[in-house]
Order: C-alpha cells, then structure tokens, then sequence
C-alpha cells in the first residue's frame, strides 16, 4: 500500500528555513516523479515543485531560489529545504507521487507552515 | 506559464442532478488534464488524468472530456459525498498549475 507521511512543518519567523520531509513505503520514491504542492489557509492549490526520476528538478516561480527539492534513496523519502522564508508561504504542503500523465495519484495529509513573527 | 480558467466558481445542485465543470487553459496542453476532488480538511484526491480516463476506485458517474484547451468533469447523478471543492491541474508543462477550484454546494 502506498503511504506518503509529511513532517517538519510549524511556526517560523520571516526570514527563516525549514525542511520538511515526505517519508514514502509502497512504492520507491526515487523511481517516480514527486511533487510538492501546497494550499493557503482558504485558497486553493498551488503547484511548488517536482523531481523527475532522472533527478530533473523544477520550481514554481514563486519559490525559485529560495526552495529546493531533493530525497534520499536510502530513507525513501523526499525533501523540500525551504529558505528566506514569508509570510505568503504559509500553507499546508503536501507532497504528491505522479502516476500516468504525471496525474498526482496519491498524496499525504499534508504539513503546515507558518511563517509569522 | 500556461493559465487554467475554471467555471464555475462556485456551484449550487441538488442530489440526483447532473452536473458540468469546465476548465479552459490559455494555451493546448493536448489531453494532459487531471480533475481532482478536495474535501474540508483533507488532501486532494485524484479522480481523472489524461482528461478523460477514470481513476482505479472512482465511481462511474463520474467522467471527463476535452483536449487542447477546454476541457470538462461531469458528474452524472450528484451523491451526498460528492459536495466537495473541484480543480483541475494540466501536466503538459511545468509549472503545472492549478485552476482556481470549483466549490460544489447542496441547494
């Protein structure tokens, strides 16, 4: 069964880092393309990032930069390192596998952040 | 970055109605389209890629259409569980955005 669990989300100040982390079983996150998608409180969802199989990585506008995505084959889980953090990156992020026509096919339950002084 | 326009906003029906969501990108993403559905609190959930083709677990009522630049999610026979918040997604090319979402309430 395939399971995506993000953590590492929570209260940081403007200005700050934080990584989260998407630990994956079921499947093998470096042999799919992973997403990183999030959703401001009330609004709706905004793509952030992708990884490629091949290791190609690609950011929304609004966090190149200052986001990166990255993971770790021997944890099986993917990573987003988010620096100069503000206050309009605060969101639930959920991090997302691609299936066919790299539809996001399974997703977790999602990690928030909150970047408040 | 390619543009999806979605329609309605937002979406009163009853159950048993059939009901139509469109979605429109500002340029053909050919049928690299995916509908997903949103309940409060909870992750999105995959319903149909590639348009028009359904995902494993997904009741039948629910079907989709379009390439190029319009597309559609049709509901035929509105269920209690479907009142929910709707977007669509192209894949064709990165970023891969997100229509706005389309929330579907009970009159």
């Amino acid at each position: 069964e395939v399971q995506l669990v993000e953590t590492g989300g929570g209260l940081i100040q403007p200005g700050g880092s934080l990584r989260l982390s998407c630990a994956a079983s079921g499947f093998t996150v470096s042999s799919n393309y992973m997403s990183w998608v999030r959703q401001a409180p009330g609004k709706g969802l905004e793509w952030v990032s992708v990884i490629y199989s091949g290791g190609t990585t690609y950011y929304a506008y609004s966090v190149k930069g200052r986001f990166t995505i990255s993971r770790d084959s021997s944890k099986n889980t993917l990573y987003l390192q988010m620096n100069s953090l503000r206050g309009e990156d605060t969101a639930v992020y959920y991090c997302a596998t691609s299936g066919s026509y790299h539809a996001l096919d399974y997703w977790g339950q999602g990690t928030l952040v909150t970047v408040s002084s | 970055d390619i543009q999806m326009t979605q329609s309605p906003s937002s979406l009163s029906a009853s159950v048993g109605d059939r009901v139509t969501i469109t979605c429109r990108a500002s340029q053909s993403i050919s049928t690299f389209l995916n509908w997903y559905q949103q309940k409060p609190g909870k992750a999105p959930k995959l319903l149909i890629y590639a348009a028009s083709s359904l995902q494993s677990g997904v009741p039948s009522r629910f079907s989709g259409s379009g390439s190029g630049t319009d597309f559609t999610l049709t509901i035929s026979s509105l269920q209690p569980e479907d009142f929910a918040t709707y977007f669509c997604q192209q894949t064709y090319s990165t970023p891969y955005t997100f229509g706005q979402g389309t929330k579907l309430e009970i009159k």
